[in-house]
């Protein structure tokens, strides 16, 4: 399933900075987007949702969604070494079933 | 607190048998859950969209005779991996909406996931 793409990284940022999560979507009617955590051996658990073009903040964590580029980002302000974990881009395709696909997942390590 | 429960946590099994795994909503009811499977190191893949009281719908490429899916109630979804072969052995994770099949829009939640081991 290649329709949502991310860069695969690994990402290691120092306890404190930003972390910058990036992510392409293929399908253009996409109209729903999300940003999910997940820590090894464990099931996603939901940051953020973002539906609409611009930004969206809730506490340390930013969504920013671009329809006309495709593009979502995720930022982390004050990373803290708790925030290491693996962060999902996922979409809903234009469908009436609702049905959600996942990028392949960043994998974040904040260093103390 | 959790609100889609997902057993067994973990299950081994031999080469030829099948396992069945049960995702519950709790405190709501959803007439569509989804079945994603999760290999090491690689994201969650999609596999079927269970129905209430109709057939699910699978993915370009998943086995449907391999893949059982019951949706039987509001509440309940299970997932049987007949005839376990090693290759199947993965993190199976069921999903669904709180507010039952409404908004097609919103997210997600998951449960616990299941870690099948196939000897």
């Amino acid at each position: 399933q290649k329709e949502v793409e991310q860069n695969s990284g690994p990402l290691s940022v120092p306890e404190g900075a930003i972390a910058s999560l990036n992510c392409t979507y293929s399908d253009r009617v996409s109209q729903s987007f999300f940003w999910y955590r997940q820590y090894s051996g464990k099931s996603p658990e939901l940051i953020m949702s973002i539906y609409s073009n611009g930004d969206k903040e809730d506490g340390r964590f930013t969504a920013q969604l671009n329809k006309a580029s495709q593009y979502v980002s995720l930022l982390i302000r004050d990373s803290q070494p708790s925030d290491s974990a693996t962060y999902l881009c996922a979409v809903i395709r234009g469908s009436t079933l609702g049905r959600l696909y996942f990028g392949r997942g960043t994998q974040l390590t904040v260093w103390p | 607190g959790a609100v889609v429960s997902q057993h067994p946590s973990r299950v081994i099994c031999k080469s030829g048998t099948s396992v069945k795994i049960e995702c519950r909503s709790l405190d709501f009811q959803a007439t569509t859950m989804f079945w994603y499977r999760q290999f090491p190191k690689q994201s969650l893949m999609l596999m079927a969209t269970s129905n209430e009281g109709s057939k699910a719908t699978y993915e370009q490429g998943v086995e449907k005779d391999k893949f059982l899916i019951n949706h039987a109630s509001l509440t309940l979804s299970t997932l049987t991996v007949t005839s376990a072969h090693p290759e199947d052995s993965s993190f199976y994770i069921c999903s669904a909406r709180r507010g039952g099949g409404g908004n097609p829009n919103s997210p997600l939640h998951f449960g616990n996931g299941t870690r099948l081991t196939v000897t």
